[in-house]
């Protein structure tokens, strides 16, 4: 069975600053890691994705994530957020085997202000 | 990119009455979709997963006479809430494995039941 853990339920940062949103994961077998976004009434849009290769991964508006296979996270980053990135966060680990659901963290709410 | 229509995205129903939502894979075809719920400020549940051709799986705790779920073709799965209740209000989103390995998901439907 797997599970993700997002370790901050609410960040709030001030515009322009870094952020760094937090994930860890637990499987027993090779799992692919997912970063989605949520706005308010909205489904979910991929930020992005690992399933192999480079351990860095970059999404779209300017995050990105790094796979820590020994330490099983996840973390997503971006240098300097905006307004804009206020949402909610959602790290999710789904195993390597076709037909299976992914599973999905509590999320993080990311408050950016100015 | 993979794209999955989800209609509607608002219902508001009487209680006592059903509820039917469509979930389909506009570009792509879709053996598997997965049903989520999503109550407010919380994260997403997995009730079930549906194949193509074939009996949904649902997730314990799921009533499966209450969320029915058929998946007639590649490109349709279509989740109806019988006989609705005020509990039932919820968010529902639906997902399906994309051609990148990835996981597509629905804009989601906000369901209020009166």
């Amino acid at each position: 069975a797997q599970s993700v853990t997002q370790l901050d339920s609410q960040v709030p940062v001030f515009e322009e600053a870094p952020v760094e949103l937090r994930c860890n994961y637990s499987s027993s077998v090779s799992v692919y890691l997912f970063w989605y976004v949520q706005y308010p009434n909205q489904g979910l849009q991929l930020l992005l994705k690992y399933l192999s290769g480079s351990t860095l991964v970059k999404g779209i508006n300017g995050f990105e994530a790094e796979f820590n296979k020994s330490q099983t996270s996840f973390h997503l980053r971006k240098p300097s957020v905006h307004i804009s990135d206020t949402a909610e966060y959602f790290c999710a680990v789904g195993p390597r085997q076709a037909g299976t659901a992914l599973i999905f963290g509590k999320g993080t709410t990311l408050s950016v202000s100015s | 990119g993979a794209v999955v229509s989800q209609h509607p995205s608002r219902v508001i129903c009487k209680s006592g009455t059903s509820v039917k939502i469509e979930c389909r894979s506009l570009d792509f075809q879709a053996t598997t979709m997965f049903w989520y719920r999503q109550f407010p400020k919380q994260s997403l549940m997995l009730m079930a997963t549906s194949n193509e051709g074939s009996k949904a799986t649902y997730e314990q705790g799921v009533e499966k006479d209450k969320f029915l779920i058929n998946h007639a073709s590649l490109t349709l799965s279509t989740l109806t809430v019988t006989s609705a209740h005020p509990e039932d209000s919820s968010f529902y989103i639906c997902s399906a494995h994309d051609r990148g390995g990835g996981y597509t998901f629905g804009s989601g439907t906000r369901l209020t039941v009166v």
